[in-house]
């Protein structure tokens, strides 16, 4: 069983499309972090977040701790949003992950 | 600020054979994570250090992989021996304390053939 779980797997949009990615979890947590992993395999932490929203420049995460779930929105996407989107969760000093989100955009 | 560093980035050794990877962590760091990411899945925790002292390796097969952190900073990751199913690429995070933001290194891909 799998304490977190990302939904779709797989997307292809078009450029300048509004995207969404979906992470739900079985655990109670203490912070949720979204990770974009490019290529070549490094990883890049986007947000860490425990309630509400953030928004840093063309995404936006918002997280509903009641019902354990987050989404991750990209807007007006591009070729280079393309990567893997990792949802990571906290319920204690552990990471758990999500099996991550592989996001193609199209020009 | 410099990175996490992880060196090399890529290795390729045949079955049974040995292989260590090192790691350099953000300066100030206390907390050092080695994960182990195959192909198409999440990255999985091998083992955590706070400083130079193993909180959590709990998924990590003692039977051929060990980790150390000496002198609290750097870290290096054996497998001995290795086996196809470790191909991966394993990660190098760090942080400054349990329960914060992690900052990842650019990974070792490895192969084993």
């Amino acid at each position: 069983k799998n304490e977190v779980e990302q939904s779709p797997q797989n997307l292809t949009a078009q450029e300048g499309e509004f995207i969404t990615i979906n992470c739900s979890y079985s655990v109670g947590i203490s912070a949720l972090h979204w990770l974009q992993q490019h290529p070549g395999g490094g990883i890049v932490s986007l947000f860490m977040l425990s309630s509400g929203k953030k928004k840093h420049g063309r995404l936006i995460a918002t997280i509903n701790i009641q019902e354990k779930h987050s989404s991750l929105h990209i807007t007006a996407s591009h070729p280079r949003d393309s990567a893997v989107y990792i949802c990571a969760v906290m319920p204690g000093n552990q990471f758990y992950f999500g099996t991550g989100t592989s996001l193609t955009v199209i020009p | 600020e410099a990175g996490v560093a992880q060196s090399p980035r890529y290795k390729i050794i045949e079955k049974r054979q040995s292989v260590a990877f090192w790691c350099n962590p953000i300066s100030g760091h206390a907390t050092l994570y080695w994960y182990q990411q195959i192909l198409g899945q999440g990255p999985k925790l091998l083992i955590q250090f706070q400083n130079n002292g193993v909180v959590d390796d709990s998924q990590l097969p003692k039977d051929r992989f060990s980790a150390e952190r000496l002198k609290g900073v750097d870290s290096t990751l054996k497998i001995q021996p290795a086996k196809l199913e470790d191909s991966a690429v394993y990660l190098c995070a760090s942080s400054t304390g349990l329960a914060v933001e992690q900052y990842f290194g650019p990974g070792t891909r490895l192969t084993v053939t």
